[in-house]
């Protein structure tokens, strides 16, 4: 199966730049996914890296390294409304039908 | 364009009560299924997934079963619910090795 591990909570200031990491253990890999979720709601799809580098969609960006198992999803002039869940999964490489396995999400915490 | 509904919203039921949740996409033919669960500030599991009508495939054991009577209705069922029970049920759908959507979540409390 998958190990993934991100950090559990993150608090940052309106206008700042948040840097969630997300760390998997695989032994093998396809694609990786970002998503939102706001407390009571369902998860929002944010991004999705299966090959190396940066994906850049306005205010978040998503960065993949798959030779170390890494990635991280970038927050920039943040909003308040950008209090949310980040969840991290990772597609199981063993499974033909794209099953996603979720990390346990970092809650994201934007003050004033 | 395609849509996903699940329903109820909130269901607070007894122990040893039966348990059903549905859900239905909408605009798109042969989807892949989801059942997850999300305990109080945790992750995402997997329950149950399908990729066609009466295929159902358990990814843990528990307390739950779930059916796929047509192609693009996924039901969640339990004859006698748990404590353990408790919490944020998702269903989601995706294409062949695409993202997933998900519905809107039904929160469940078993009392």
């Amino acid at each position: 199966g998958q190990n993934i591990d991100q950090p559990t909570e993150m608090t940052a200031t309106e206008g700042a730049i948040v840097q969630i990491n997300c760390t998997y253990q695989t032994s093998g890999f396809n694609g990786l996914f970002w998503y939102q979720q706001h407390a009571g709601e369902a998860p929002t799809f944010l991004s999705y890296n299966v090959l190396d580098g940066l994906e850049e969609k306005g205010r978040f960006s998503s960065f993949l390294s798959r030779s170390k198992g890494y990635s991280y999803l970038l927050l920039k002039e943040l909003q308040m409304k950008d209090s949310a869940s980040y969840l991290c999964a990772v597609r199981d490489p063993r499974d033909s039908w794209g099953k996603l396995q979720f990390g346990a999400g970092t809650q994201v915490v934007v003050t004033p | 364009s395609q849509t996903i509904h699940q329903w109820p919203a909130t269901l607070v039921q007894p122990v040893g009560s039966p348990l059903s949740l549905e859900c239905t996409v909408e605009g798109t033919s042969n989807p892949n299924l989801y059942w997850y669960r999300q305990a109080a500030g945790r992750g995402l599991q997997l329950l149950f997934y399908s990729v066609g009508i009466g295929q159902i495939s358990s990814e843990v054991p528990q307390n739950l079963s779930a059916s796929r009577p047509q192609d693009r209705q996924f039901i969640l069922s339990s004859k006698k619910l748990l404590l353990s029970d408790s919490g944020f049920y998702l269903c989601a759908w995706s294409g062949l090795r695409e993202k997933l959507f998900f519905g809107s979540g039904t929160q469940l409390s078993v009392l």
